[in-house]
């Protein structure tokens, strides 16, 4: 059974540059597509990008400019970097993954961590 | 930038059946999952590629996709069911969620 744990700090100033990391159990990072998903207090999920197993990217348009996302194969790990932080990053941050097929979902998550911007 | 579109809420008797919509531009021709979550839960996925269970998941959910509008379908909907509802679909490599339907089941 595939377990996902996200990892971070849970306060981070505004302007500042949030950095969580995800952690893989019971399956190898490859052959998966590894996602960051965020949800703001009383709003839907908010995809944010998805990492290939390959090391290929995909982002949010509306937040390219300020992701990273990164594969950290010999440690069955992915991490996400979110630049020039407002309160409006206010949310709990989700990774989650999918099987590298179309069509398919996002089949396992982490229990999410509470990331809150502010001075 | 492409957008799928659901009702804020839908209620449903219990045993009854219950239909969430999910709009979007020939959102027919892209796959389509659908995604439950309850209060303080991660999302659980319970349809992909339009209308296909995960194991695990009740055969009371179904989906369908056609024209501009996937449906999830609950039937004899139980009181567990309650929760809030997000279809996500693809635009070329980016993902797309719906805004969310919350299901009262009354």
């Amino acid at each position: 059974q595939v377990q996902l744990q996200e990892s971070g700090p849970g306060l981070v100033k505004p302007l500042e540059t949030l950095s969580l990391t995800c952690s893989v159990a019971g399956a190898s990072i490859s052959n998966y597509y590894w996602t960051w998903m965020r949800q703001s207090p009383g709003k839907g999920p908010e995809w944010i990008g998805n990492v290939h197993h390959s090391g290929s990217t995909n982002y949010n348009p509306s937040l390219k400019s300020r992701v990273t996302i990164l594969l950290d194969t010999p440690k069955n790990q992915f991490s996400l970097k979110l630049a020039s932080l407002t309160a409006a990053d206010t949310a709990i941050y989700y990774c989650a993954g999918k099987e590298d097929f179309a069509g398919y979902g996002l089949d396992v998550w982490g229990q999410g961590t509470a990331v809150t911007v502010s001075s | 930038s492409y957008e799928v579109t659901q009702p804020p809420s839908v209620s449903v008797s219990p045993g009854q059946t219950a239909s969430i919509t999910c709009s979007g531009d020939r959102l027919g021709t892209k796959y389509v999952c659908w995604y439950q979550q309850r209060p303080g839960q991660s999302p659980v996925l319970v349809i992909y590629r339009d209308s296909k269970r995960p194991s695990g998941i009740p055969d009371r959910f179904s989906g369908s996709n056609s024209g501009s509008t996937a449906t999830l379908t609950i039937s004899g909907t139980q009181a567990i069911d309650e929760a809030d509802y997000y279809c996500q679909s693809w635009d070329s490599s980016t993902v797309v969620f719906g805004g969310g339907t919350r299901l009262t089941v009354l």
